[in-house]
């Protein structure tokens, strides 16, 4: 089946420009995650949607960034005046409803950002 | 908190030798952890979870890992090498301060496994 996808692939923006980032879990997943990957770090969590509503946002740097799951479905996170900081690898990953212990997350290939 | 510590930023083998990536972690609770794999251009692929069950977890591509409570540890092992296996490799723990099952995951800084022919 269809994996995570994530569009797009790149982004080359300017400082100061808005920009948005989209997320298609797997079908049936309810719960969503952003994090963001910078150069020779691992992955750093951003934001955690359970269906819907953000259930954990601790992990957005400022309030530039938002992120929206207005159908619990396709997630969309947007940055505003974006700095040059903010250039990395942004990562959504997905999983089930977990039964019994902590469910394995289903990472996209991610959204390479780059603020000129 | 959790956290975790990968010991080593880079690992070089010869294929067909044997590989140890070394994890540490710290955790408040009984901790779920996970071995990820991210080759170059491609997605974060799972290798293994430990929640709690066997000690000893098996994964994918002959990976393994030890679970080891005494020392907080949890050790990516594999017999033998193959030239496929070089990748960047993540230790990672569960942050399950929602107290239930779910939770965002808390990567370490990885460690990039060369393979020599």
């Amino acid at each position: 089946g269809a994996g995570v996808s994530q569009t797009p692939s790149n982004k080359v923006t300017e400082k100061g420009k808005y920009v948005e980032l989209r997320c298609d879990p797997i079908s049936g997943h309810t719960a969503l995650y952003w994090y963001r990957q910078s150069l020779g770090q691992g992955p750093e969590f951003l934001i955690y949607f359970q269906g819907t509503g953000a259930a954990d946002d601790s992990g957005l740097p400022n309030d530039r960034f938002f992120a929206v799951r207005p159908e619990g479905s396709v997630s969309t996170l947007k940055i505003q005046r974006t700095e040059r900081g903010d250039s990395a690898v942004y990562l959504c990953a997905s999983s089930p409803v977990p039964k019994l212990h902590v469910s394995e997350q289903f990472f996209g290939p991610g959204t390479r950002l780059t603020v000129l | 908190a959790q956290s975790v510590t990968q010991l080593d930023s880079h690992v070089s083998v010869s294929e067909g030798t044997p590989v140890l990536l070394r994890c540490n972690y710290s955790s408040s609770y009984s901790p779920s952890l996970f071995w990820y794999v991210q080759h170059p251009n491609k997605g974060l692929q799972l290798l293994l979870k430990y929640t709690s069950a066997a000690t000893l977890v098996k994964g994918i591509n002959g990976f393994e890992a030890e679970f080891k409570k005494s020392e907080t540890s949890f050790h990516l092992t594999k017999p033998s090498a193959h030239m496929s296996d070089a990748a960047e490799y993540f230790c990672v723990v569960s942050d399950r301060k929602y107290g239930g099952s779910q939770g965002n995951l808390i990567f370490g800084k990885g460690t990039k496994l060369s393979v020599k022919p």
